[in-house]
């Protein structure tokens, strides 16, 4: 199986933070990774596939990007809405697996 | 709008069989599109696990860590498809997400049901 690396497993940031959170994985897996945000009690909302693609309705000011086997998801400037887990996920191969997470809590 | 529901017992007993089901409406299994349907799995403050998927016409993948123990199928005519997990124990605990992945946008889950939480206990 693929394994997938995400850092930090947690953060603490203020509302207009700009926020950073790294997905490594343990092999190519070309574009193929997609970025998740899930709220306490909610399921996963899907943010970005192939590694920059917005979702429509989605704030512009998520983006992703990569470089090789790392992605990067950032958000520009944290609203009070953006406190949630992100995981990034890759479906290059089966099974598709998922980082263990990234908590972005409030400063 | 498309919209995934999942239902099922809430507590299953040791060595007993999981069984939920997920219905969909707003749109129909059946799509020119590619899209799978699949079941994701969350023990209690834990991270994601993807279970398995299936294609409307009954094509089948699987994790192999729950392979052996888990079969998933699809009810064209009813909209909705079903999950077994045979064997259960307490680690199986978990909320179980149904969810719609389209092979056409990177095998991306974009749609996902609310969430069941199945507890393993006697």
């Amino acid at each position: 199986d693929i394994q997938m690396t995400q850092s930090p497993s947690s953060l603490s940031a203020s509302v207009g933070d700009r926020v950073t959170i790294t997905c490594r994985a343990s092999q190519s897996i070309s574009s193929y990774l997609n970025w998740y945000q899930q709220k306490p009690g909610k399921a996963p909302k899907l943010l970005i596939n192939g590694a920059s693609s917005l979702q429509s309705g989605v704030p512009s000011r998520f983006s992703g990007s990569e470089s090789g086997t790392d992605f990067t998801l950032t958000i520009t400037s944290l609203e009070p809405e953006d406190f949630a887990t992100y995981y990034c996920q890759q479906t290059y191969s089966t099974p598709c697996t998922f980082g263990q997470g990234t908590k972005v809590e409030i400063k | 709008q498309l919209q995934l529901q999942e239902s099922g017992p809430g507590l299953v007993k040791p060595s007993e069989t999981l069984s939920l089901t997920c219905a969909v409406s707003g749109g129909s299994i059946i799509s020119s599109r590619s899209y799978y349907w699949g079941w994701i799995r969350q023990p209690p403050g834990k991270g994601l696990e993807w279970i398995a998927n299936i294609y409307h016409s009954g094509t089948t993948y699987y994790n192999p860590s729950l392979e052996s123990r888990v079969t998933i199928s699809v009810d064209t005519s009813k909209n909705q498809f079903s999950l077994k997990l045979n064997s259960v124990t307490a680690a199986d605990t978990a909320v179980f997400y149904c969810a719609r992945q389209d092979s056409g946008a990177w095998y991306s889950f974009d749609s996902w049901g609310q969430g069941i939480l199945v507890a393993v206990s006697s």
